[in-house]
């Protein structure tokens, strides 16, 4: 256990509903990034947030893709409108910052059916 | 544009043989580098990183990493193996410490008894 928690573990929806899920980061850890994982190849970086501050957004963050981290604590990552294609693992790292390294949550497994 | 590449997709070898795993990264600075190993269905372990100084790192679980700038590489070993670490074992770059990461699609490590 990193530290790093993530909920659900596991969900399955159906195509086209919306999805959210959140990660909780270790209490003094102001960096936060979310990951995605498909079968056979390695994260891919989706975004990242500076305490609240959203800095940066992958381009495979489509418009139906939305992340919040409310006052710099617990982050959550929307997916609207749900695809196929967005069945992944969905990771969360947190960090202290510069000089320090990242811990992982144990992912949230997303199936489309 | 930051890439890593691991040739090895899959490796078997005997318990109590050697290992080396094969990273190879392309970076327009000098490289934040890191090993991680990935259970089934969990999140990712950092094993070891290289910043700065000594070329040789050592990492947990007995492992150790060498960074060669003129062969752009950065190749995980271990002496001895042992069942427990079979898994699946990723090479990442990083744009500092604290920043996002790009990982390699991994390599599957399975030990035979």
């Amino acid at each position: 256990d990193t530290g790093v928690s993530q909920n659900p573990r596991h969900k399955i929806t159906k195509r086209g509903q919306n999805v959210t899920f959140r990660c909780d980061p270790i209490s003094e850890h102001n960096r936060l990034y979310w990951y995605r994982q498909t079968l056979g190849q390695g994260p891919e970086f989706l975004t990242y947030f500076q305490n609240e501050a959203q800095l940066e957004k992958s381009r495979l963050l489509s418009d139906r893709f939305s992340a919040e981290r409310p006052k710099g604590s617990f982050s959550t990552l929307e997916i609207q409108r749900t695809e196929q294609g967005d069945s992944a693992m969905y990771l969360c790292a947190t960090t202290r910052g510069e000089g320090s390294e990242a811990f992982f949550g144990q992912g949230t497994r997303l199936t489309v059916v | 544009a930051q890439s890593v590449t691991q040739p090895d997709i899959h490796i078997t070898v005997s318990e109590g043989a050697s290992l080396e795993l094969r990273c190879n990264y392309s970076y327009g600075a000098t490289p934040y580098l890191f090993w991680y190993v990935q259970s089934p269905g969990q999140g990712l372990q950092l094993l070891l990183k290289y910043f700065s100084g000594d070329t040789l790192v050592q990492g947990i679980k007995g492992f150790e990493a060498e960074f060669k700038r003129s062969q752009s590489s950065f190749n995980l070993r271990k002496p001895s193996v042992h069942w427990s670490d079979a898994a699946e074992y990723f090479c990442a770059v990083g744009a500092g410490i604290g920043g996002k990461s790009t990982f390699g699609d991994g390599t599957t490590l399975t030990v035979k008894p």
